[in-house]
């Protein structure tokens, strides 16, 4: 079963915009980790943030996680046309073999 | 440098077939995964191994079938069970077993049926 839900299903900018994407999740989790997909291509991790963390940054990214609300938000800064890709939310649920389940991801477009 | 190598990146099966995906690791990683991934989705688990000689089914393991005799090896057969095969299949690694470690993926094998 699919935990993560991203929103945006679609997002199309300009370069050096700001590009946000959220991720809402049903059950509690260990951490929480982001992935980016070029077309055609395996899964990159970008950043894991564990349920005691509240932000985290590098480079470009900024996530943050509330695990209140159940969700968390990838923020891209400045966007260039080479992040043009699918982004994926994966949850670490806190029980049993603590699988990593993936979203159905937000398709990125930065046109130049 | 280190990483995952799958193997063929096009795959086609013709009816009744069994086929095998080929992946290898040379980052020395105890866990290796293999999953699915159909158009417009997520990723589905299908198996994963967390140590040499001993794996365990996912979500979909219906119609596939592993082995783990090698650290660095995890080949995956679509057997001709799996009614539905086409879609694209991407094996990961990670340091160890369960989700505290990142996971590091191929570029992935698709599958079409001839």
């Amino acid at each position: 079963s699919q935990q993560g839900e991203e929103d945006p299903q679609a997002l199309s900018i300009q370069e050096g915009e700001n590009a946000t994407m959220n991720c809402s999740y049903k059950t509690s989790i260990n951490n929480l980790q982001w992935y980016r997909q070029n077309s055609g291509r395996g899964l990159v991790h970008l950043i894991l943030i564990r349920s005691n963390e509240r932000e985290k940054h590098s480079g470009r990214l900024r996530v943050t996680l509330d695990t209140s609300k159940k969700s968390s938000s990838l923020l891209i800064t400045a966007s260039r046309a080479a992040d043009t890709a699918s982004y994926f939310c994966a949850t670490a649920p806190n029980t049993g073999f603590q699988k990593l389940v993936f979203g159905t991801g937000t398709r990125l477009l930065v046109s130049p | 440098d280190g990483g995952i190598t799958q193997s063929p990146k096009y795959l086609f099966r013709k009816e009744g077939q069994n086929v095998t995906l080929s992946c290898e690791q040379n980052l020395n990683h105890d866990a290796m995964y293999w999953y699915r991934q159909d158009p417009g989705q997520g990723l589905r688990l299908i198996y994963y191994s967390q140590i040499v000689n001993d794996f365990q089914k996912g979500d979909i393991a219906e119609g596939y079938s592993v082995s783990r005799e090698k650290k660095e090896s995890f080949p995956l057969t679509v057997t001709s069970a799996q009614k539905n095969p086409t879609a694209f299949y991407l094996c990961a690694s990670s340091t160890t077993g369960g989700s505290s470690q990142p996971q590091h993926f191929g570029d992935g094998t698709r599958l079409s049926i001839l």
